[in-house]
């Protein structure tokens, strides 16, 4: 069965310095997609960045980048210099190669201090 | 990036109502949208997958006459919450995924600002 682990429920970081939001996935597919998206407390869910299982390149996307090590299972996201708009939940996620559903984490809820 | 418009972002309804939400892709077209649901402080629940011009793909233990989703339009998905009740008060939240190479994992999907309803 498929399934993300986000194991960090809540962090705490000073605003500017970097943070690592982890994420684990299960999975006997050998291609999928990874995904996260971040929450604020409106609710909506913003697409942050996406990384490929063949993707050889960890992916980026502005202050975003995604540490991903296929061998462990694992896609990270790191977040650098954060900022007080970054407080918000994050959500990981992980889609199939084939079919559209995409499953989701519990979730990190993230603060950053002033 | 692509963008979903939700309606209404909030409704307050009485017991016994009918409440339609909007999901509306408004700069790409969408063969497929699905319907999500978030209790407090949980993640998100897929409650069915919505299909231009056919039936919807509804997920084990979601009863599809309570919460019935129109797919009329590439670009507009209706969720109609039947005869609401006071548990069916909940954070609606529905993504877009654009047309396109269905055999692609990177197929993003968009997603709305959310539809918080409460039901007295």
């Amino acid at each position: 069965a498929q399934k993300i682990t986000q194991t960090q429920p809540g962090m705490f970081v000073q605003e500017k310095e970097a943070v690592t939001l982890d994420c684990t996935y299960d999975t006997s597919d050998q291609s999928y997609g990874l995904f996260w998206y971040k929450q604020p407390s409106s609710g909506e869910m913003i697409f942050l960045i996406y990384q490929g299982s063949y993707d050889e390149q960890n992916a980026t996307e502005g202050r975003y980048s995604l540490n991903f090590q296929k061998a462990r299972k694992s896609a990270n996201l790191v977040i650098s210099a954060s900022q007080l708009g970054d407080s918000a939940m994050y959500f990981c996620a992980m889609r199939p190669l084939i079919g559209d559903k995409i499953i989701f984490g519990k979730g990190t809820r993230l603060h950053i201090l002033p | 990036g692509a963008v979903v418009s939700q309606h209404p972002s909030w409704v307050i309804c009485k017991s016994g109502t009918s409440v339609k939400i909007e999901c509306r892709s408004l700069d790409f077209q969408a063969t497929t949208m699905f319907w999500y649901r978030q209790f407090p402080k949980q993640s998100l629940m897929l409650m069915a997958t919505s299909n231009e011009g056919s039936k919807a793909t509804y997920e084990q233990g979601v009863e599809k006459d309570k919460f019935l989703i129109n797919h009329a339009s590439l670009t507009l998905s209706t969720l109609t919450v039947t005869s609401a009740h006071p548990e069916d008060s909940s954070f609606y939240i529905c993504s877009a995924r654009a047309t396109g190479n269905p055999v692609s994992s990177k197929n993003i999907q968009y997603f709305g600002a959310g539809t918080r309803l409460s039901v007295l």
